[in-house]
């Protein structure tokens, strides 16, 4: 099991806005960082520090963490966005690695 | 461009010691700013950290695993090695090994990763 906890689906209409959640108690106090993940392919990093965007990560994706929820947000959403998308934070306390077991990002 | 490239032996028996290397281009491993990270996927499944290791020896490891994990930093040949002891069939996965940024301190996101190396526990 995973101590963060995402939807395991979510779809969205092509140029709509998708929301993707990551909850959990370990969240307070940490940052979140998301990762997305075609078929085949390696992982890349999209947001990171909750709401930092790498050099290379369109604008239409934002990143927020209340507290116990970190979101994942895509605007504008294009069918190139659709892949799983994992969230993980670094739990200091314990010095472990958190992730969420992934959500698939379906572009209809 | 920091570049990381897994490599390994794509299928292990059950009970042996799993090895892999990752080899590091256009950057160091010395990095202070880096830890380096194992994570493994099995097929169809998520994602699952292994462990994170500083060039100096500082080392973070799942506590599922860590008493079958080894990992190590060769910083004259800029790669790292992980050896997982006592594979068994659950063992199968991808395995990627990453950059863990540690730009504030402690580690914290993974960016670049490699690509993977697919690895079969079967006799």
């Amino acid at each position: 099991s995973y101590e963060l906890t995402q939807p395991p689906s979510v779809s969205v209409s092509p140029g709509q806005t998708a929301g993707i959640t990551c909850s959990g108690d370990t969240l307070r106090n940490k940052y979140a960082s998301w990762y997305q993940q075609k078929p085949g392919q390696s992982p890349i990093l999209v947001i990171y520090q909750d709401s930092k965007r790498p050099s290379g990560t369109p604008e239409r994706f934002s990143g927020s963490n209340s507290g116990k929820t970190a979101t994942l947000t895509i605007s504008g959403t294009q069918a190139m966005d659709e892949a799983e998308y994992y969230c993980q934070a670094w739990d200091s306390s314990t010095a472990d690695v958190l992730f969420g077991g992934g959500t698939k990002l379906a572009v209809l | 461009q920091l570049l990381l490239q897994a490599s390994g032996p794509g299928l292990v028996k059950p009970s042996e010691t799993l090895s892999l290397t990752c080899s590091v281009s256009g950057g160091s491993v010395s990095s202070t700013t880096s830890y380096w990270a194992w994570i493994r996927q099995p097929p169809g499944k998520g994602l699952e950290w292994i462990g994170s290791m500083y060039y100096a020896g500082t080392t973070y490891s799942n506590p599922s695993l860590e008493s079958r994990v080894t990992m190590s930093v060769d910083t004259s040949r800029n790669r790292i090695s992980m050896r997982l002891g006592s594979v068994a069939a659950a063992d199968t996965a991808v395995y990627y090994c990453a950059r863990h940024s540690a730009i504030l301190g402690p580690p914290d996101w993974f960016d670049p990763w490699g690509q993977g190396t697919l690895v079969t526990v079967s006799s």
